[in-house]
């Protein structure tokens, strides 16, 4: 167990809709991190809050949001699902920056139908 | 950004003897490189890591060397086991800050 936690385990809807996912980082990191893992892509970073604020930013679609709230719990937001966007989610967490050790979560499936 | 490539992608080895998994990546100023090891269905767990000041460390069958000039690291596994079957995955820092992951090498051990 990483002490990252993530819910839900399992999401499945339809296209076109929205819905949020959530991470809950190891006490004392300050750092999220957000992944997308799909089967012809690997692990794609999507984006990185640091103590509330946005601090990187990768391959990241429009469609998508995230924050990170004062307990440092962050959310990914997907809205207009597309049955691409099918996929594991995973948040990490690192004491500061992303050199430090990331610890991932147990992810989230989504699956778009 | 940031090029990362594992070699080979997929790997299979007889129980007992060593796997090396190399990982070339394209950013000169790149600082830290991470091993990641997936099974199946799960996270991707931490496995060793190396800064750009090392050359090599090793903690029990595990090792991982860092060839900066070359810009090339590997994962070297002693006395393989079955239960060291998964996808691993080599992660690069660079200068953006961002850490980037290759695209993960199967690696099956036959008991």
């Amino acid at each position: 167990d990483s002490g990252v936690t993530q819910t839900p385990k399992h999401l499945i809807t339809a296209t076109g809709q929205r819905v949020t996912l959530r991470c809950s980082p190891r006490s004392g990191d300050l750092s999220v991190y957000w992944y997308q893992q799909s089967l012809d892509q690997g692990l794609q970073f999507l984006i990185q809050y640091y103590n509330g604020e946005e601090r990187a930013k990768g391959n990241i679609l429009e469609r998508f949001s995230a924050q990170q709230f004062p307990d440092l719990h962050s959310e990914l937001n997907l809205s207009s699902l597309e049955l691409g966007d099918s996929a594991l989610y995973f948040c990490a967490s690192s004491l500061s920056g992303s050199t430090d050790t990331q610890y991932f979560g147990p992810g989230t499936r989504l699956t778009v139908l | 950004g940031e090029n990362v490539e594992q070699h080979p992608s997929t790997l299979s080895v007889q129980e007992g003897d060593s796997a090396v998994i190399k990982c070339t990546y394209s950013d000169s100023a790149s600082n830290y490189f991470p091993w990641y090891k997936q099974e199946l269905g799960k996270r991707p767990q931490l496995i060793i890591d190396i800064r750009s000041n090392v050359g090599e460390k090793k903690d029990q069958r595990i090792a991982v060397t860092l060839n900066k000039t070359a810009k090339h690291f590997s994962l070297h596994i002693t006395e393989t086991q079955p239960e060291d079957s998964a996808v691993y995955f080599c992660a690069v820092t660079g200068a953006n800050s961002k850490l980037t992951f290759g695209k993960g090498i199967t690696l099956s051990v036959r008991p």
